[in-house]
């Protein structure tokens, strides 16, 4: 069965510092991968996904993620945080090839942004 | 306008009354879906919906039932709310091509 784990449920970095969000995955065949962002009081929005071209995905706001298959691994970073950031962030993954795309989604990461 | 809308955006109910949380969408998305948002705990899947005609259980289902009215509106409903119902409930659709789910704002519920 699919799960998603996400190592740290709050993260704090200053502003300007570099932002890593971890993100390990288990599936059962190689998956399709999300990073979603959700800013207070509002819905989940996508920010970037692997779906099975380059391992090394940009997304908006400057965030990347990098699909590692030997580390089941979809880290999240940003080299430079800004006020802005701060957020809930949940991976998700997704079983490629299925008739239907149901999305299990991690636990989430707080990120918090100090001036 | 938003393109994935819910009704109400927050809700105080009492124990053993029947609720109904509405969504409704412009995207022309055929696939739709109810999660719940707990802390620490993510979303998890309640019911989702292919088609107009098809509505299936997702991880979580006991206690909650679904319409789907037509291909824009997808109803949630507690038949008889209990305070563990108290969370944040997302409606979303899906883009099968884009492999992508878009959420609306949320409804804040709360069971007393």
């Amino acid at each position: 069965a699919q799960s998603v784990t996400q190592l740290g449920s709050h993260v704090s970095v200053s502003e300007g510092a570099l932002v890593l969000l971890r993100c390990n995955y288990s599936s059962s065949v190689p998956p399709y991968l999300f990073w979603y962002v959700q800013y207070p009081n509002q819905g989940l929005q996508l920010l970037l996904k692997y779906t099975s071209a380059a391992t090394l995905v940009k997304g908006i706001n400057g965030f990347e993620a990098e699909f590692k298959k030997s580390e089941t691994s979809f880290h999240l970073t940003k080299p430079s945080a800004h006020m802005s950031d701060a957020a809930e962030y949940f991976c998700a993954v997704s079983d490629r090839g299925t008739s239907y795309d149901k999305v299990i989604f991690g636990p989430g990461t707080s990120l918090s942004v100090i001036p | 306008d938003a393109d994935v809308t819910q009704t109400p955006r927050n809700r105080i109910t009492k124990t053993g009354k029947r609720i109904m949380l509405e969504c409704s969408q412009t995207k022309g998305h055929d696939r739709m879906y109810w999660y719940r948002q707990d802390p620490g705990l993510g979303l998890r899947l309640i019911y989702y919906s292919f088609d107009v005609k098809d509505i299936n259980k997702g991880e979580i289902s006991d206690g909650y039932s679904v319409s789907r009215q037509a291909q824009a509106k997808f109803s949630l409903s507690l038949e008889s709310a209990i305070p563990n119902q108290t969370a944040l409930y997302f409606c979303a659709t899906g883009d099968p091509n884009q492999e992508t789910q878009y959420f609306g704002p949320g409804t804040r519920l709360l069971v007393l």
